[in-house]
């Protein structure tokens, strides 16, 4: 079956930009996750759905950050304004119900110029 | 503040020994523990979870949980060179996100 799908797989961008980035769960997995990833860091958590539930925003670094989720499926990750320091790999992952194991995506290389 | 704790290596050993990963966590309460193995330029890929103390084996691959010593470790046995990437231990609490450690990096050599 497939897998989690993001979009884009590359994104450069000028400083200032706002961009978008798209993450396609596992049909029926109820919890989508992102993460970022720095090069050669470890995984940083960003934001947490589950079902209906209100969103798990802990991580998001910064107000320029947001995410969210319709219909219980694709979830848009937004970052407004952009910095140099955002560049990363954003990583999406979906699990079933909310409980563990999670799935990831092939993620997004942002590249802030 | 969870942590978890993995030594960040290399971890160097030759094709066809163990190759043994460890990870310490911090929260008495988590319930679940996770190994990923990312390649370099790749996401994590899922090989191994285990809920219960003790050993949980799959293949060439066992996860044992210290659930007393806050200890999960990882071992491969007979490894290969595509075994070489960097093993990432992970904990969670049940319905929540997971707490990564910074991974370790593998390389076995031919």
């Amino acid at each position: 079956g497939a897998g989690v799908s993001q979009s884009p797989s590359n994104k450069v961008t000028e400083k200032g930009k706002d961009v978008e980035l798209r993450c396609d769960p596992i049909s029926g997995h109820t919890a989508l996750y992102w993460y970022r990833q720095s090069l050669g860091q470890g995984l940083e958590f960003l934001i947490y759905f589950q079902g209906n539930s209100a969103p798990d925003k802990s991580g998001l670094p910064s107000d320029r950050f947001s995410a969210e989720r319709t219909g219980g499926s694709v979830s848009t990750l937004t970052i407004q304004r952009t910095q140099q320091e955002d560049s990363a790999v954003y990583l999406c992952a979906s699990s079933p119900t909310g409980v563990q194991p999670q799935h990831f995506g092939d993620g997004t290389r942002l590249s802030i110029l | 503040q969870k942590e978890v704790e993995q030594n960040s290596g290399p971890l160097s050993v030759p094709e066809g020994a163990i190759a043994s990963l460890n990870c310490t966590y911090s929260d008495r309460g988590s319930q679940s523990f996770f190994w990923y193995r990312q390649y370099s330029g790749k996401s994590p890929e899922l090989i191994m979870f285990i809920y219960s103390n003790g050993d949980k084996e799959d293949g060439r691959f066992t996860a044992q949980l210290n659930k007393a010593s806050q200890y999960v470790s990882l071992l491969i046995r007979d490894s290969q060179p595509s075994d070489s990437a960097t093993y990432l231990c992970a904990e969670g609490g049940g319905y929540s996100t997971l707490t990564f450690g910074k991974g370790t990096m593998l390389l076995v050599s031919p």
